[in-house]
């Protein structure tokens, strides 16, 4: 069975600091792997997705993940976050398309201004 | 393109009961999975259809169960509700039965048990 781990639950940043969240799966095959983001009092709607090809994966909102398929992980990064990307962030992954999607538990992260 | 629609949005059951819950795909999409979100539990899948069979399910009890209409159109239903099932119950479409389209979810239906 697949599983996600999101190793950080509850992460601050200031303004304009980098953001790296970790997210790592297990299961043997091919795997789909994405990100997903609910900001507050919003929909969960999603941030980028792997499929195939190009590890390094471009998301909205200047985020992106790169898939390492050797550390089975797919972790999200930003360079610089604003207040506004205060949001949870889920990692998931499953064996096929958006078919039985396995999630994380999620990360908290809260910008302050 | 309306988005993901969910009904009724807040839903407030008793032990024993039974409930149904109804969701309406973008336009178009033929896929519709459904998820719990429960704090303790986080998000875990329920089941997906696809063109009105059921592709895949998640670890749940036989009392959850599902279906989907020939417009897409998808209900959830729960009978002999528990405590336990209290919950944010989102359901999410896609188009090609995944593929590299994007999914969309709806707000949530949140029900509450007592």
């Amino acid at each position: 069975a697949q599983s996600v781990s999101q190793h950080n639950h509850h992460v601050i940043l200031s303004e304009a600091a980098s953001l790296e969240l970790g997210c790592n799966y297990s299961y043997g095959g091919t795997v789909n792997l994405f990100w997903y983001v609910q900001y507050p009092g919003q929909h969960l709607q999603l941030l980028l997705k792997y499929f195939s090809g190009d590890p390094l994966v471009k998301g909205i909102k200047g985020f992106e993940a790169e898939f390492i398929k050797s550390k089975f992980s797919f972790n999200l990064r930003k360079p610089s976050v604003q207040w506004s990307d205060t949001a949870e962030y889920f990692c998931a992954v499953s064996e096929g398309g958006y078919q039985k999607v396995t999630f994380g538990t999620g990360t908290k992260l809260q910008v302050i201004p | 393109k309306a988005g993901v629609t969910q009904t009724p949005r807040y839903l407030i059951k008793t032990r024993g009961q039974q409930v149904t819950l109804s969701c309406s795909p973008i336009s178009g999409h033929r896929s519709v999975s459904w998820y719990q979100q429960t704090p303790g539990q986080g998000l875990q899948f329920l089941f997906e259809y696809f063109s009105e069979t059921q592709r895949n399910k998640g670890n749940f009890p036989g009392r959850f169960s599902g279906r989907q209409f020939s417009n897409s159109r998808s209900e959830m239903n729960v009978s002999t509700l528990e405590l336990g099932d209290s919950a944010l119950y989102l359901c999410a479409s896609s188009d090609l039965g995944g593929g590299i389209e994007t999914q969309y979810f709806g707000p949530g239906t949140r029900l509450l048990v007592l």
